[in-house]
């Protein structure tokens, strides 16, 4: 089965822009969640989608959004970006929510 | 908001010496999860547990639940360089509106000289 794959890998942004972090969840996973890791930190968690639709979010503002499409590929975007955005996005999927979740290797956003 | 303290933040040991890492909180878990991440990677999945004093053992690896499900430990026996990595816990909220939020500690650094 194949696992969770993130894209791009690495980014670079300006302050100010906006970004779009795309993954693709885990075969037979219809749940997706995104986190936020600063460095030397445990990863941070944004929000979570089932079945097309938000249904959990951690404490980030309005500026983080996202969607999940029906084959359970998610997006997050980011809108004016700020130096603190600067991290390795996760996204991490699961069969069912809270039951030990596959992550990607993630997207290393710098802000500069 | 839940949190998990995790320690010890940094563990350099010798080959062969055991080592316990402890993940703490006020809060109840509906599961608890460790993971490994090594750098550049994200984290992969070791363990799951869900239900209080379950211990749960992974090759030289031993997990433990705390019985108010609030609490947990991770157990290395006889340590290698190939365990060399981050550790963290997670633990999974159980309901409402963050159902399956994993709420992570802030890892252990764990180092192993050969």
């Amino acid at each position: 089965e194949t696992g969770v794959t993130q894209s791009p890998t690495h980014l670079i942004k300006t302050r100010g822009q906006q970004v779009t972090l795309r993954c693709s969840s885990q075969s037979g996973h219809n749940t997706v969640s995104w986190y936020q890791q600063a460095l030397g930190q445990g990863p941070q968690f944004i929000f979570q989608y089932y079945r097309e639709e938000e249904n959990g979010r951690g404490n980030f503002p309005p500026r983080f959004s996202g969607l999940q499409f029906p084959n359970y590929s998610s997006e997050l975007n980011v809108n004016a970006l700020e130096l603190d955005d600067s991290a390795l996005y996760l996204c991490a999927s699961s069969r069912t929510a809270g039951y030990g979740y596959t992550f990607g290797s993630g997207t290393r956003l710098t802000v500069v | 908001t839940q949190l998990l303290e995790q320690s010890p933040q940094f563990l350099s040991i010798q080959e062969g010496e055991n080592l316990t890492v402890y993940c703490n909180s006020s809060s109840v878990f509906s599961s608890l999860q460790w993971y490994r991440q090594e750098p550049g990677e994200g984290p992969v999945l070791l363990v799951t547990v869900v239900t209080g004093g379950e211990v749960k053992k992974l090759k030289r690896l031993t997990f433990q639940f705390g019985d108010a499900r609030k609490d947990s430990s991770l157990h290395i026996t006889a340590a290698q360089p190939g365990d060399t990595g981050l550790y963290l816990c997670a633990g999974a909220e159980g309901g409402g509106t963050s159902y399956g939020k994993l709420t992570f500690g802030q890892g252990t650094i764990l180092t192993v000289h050969p």
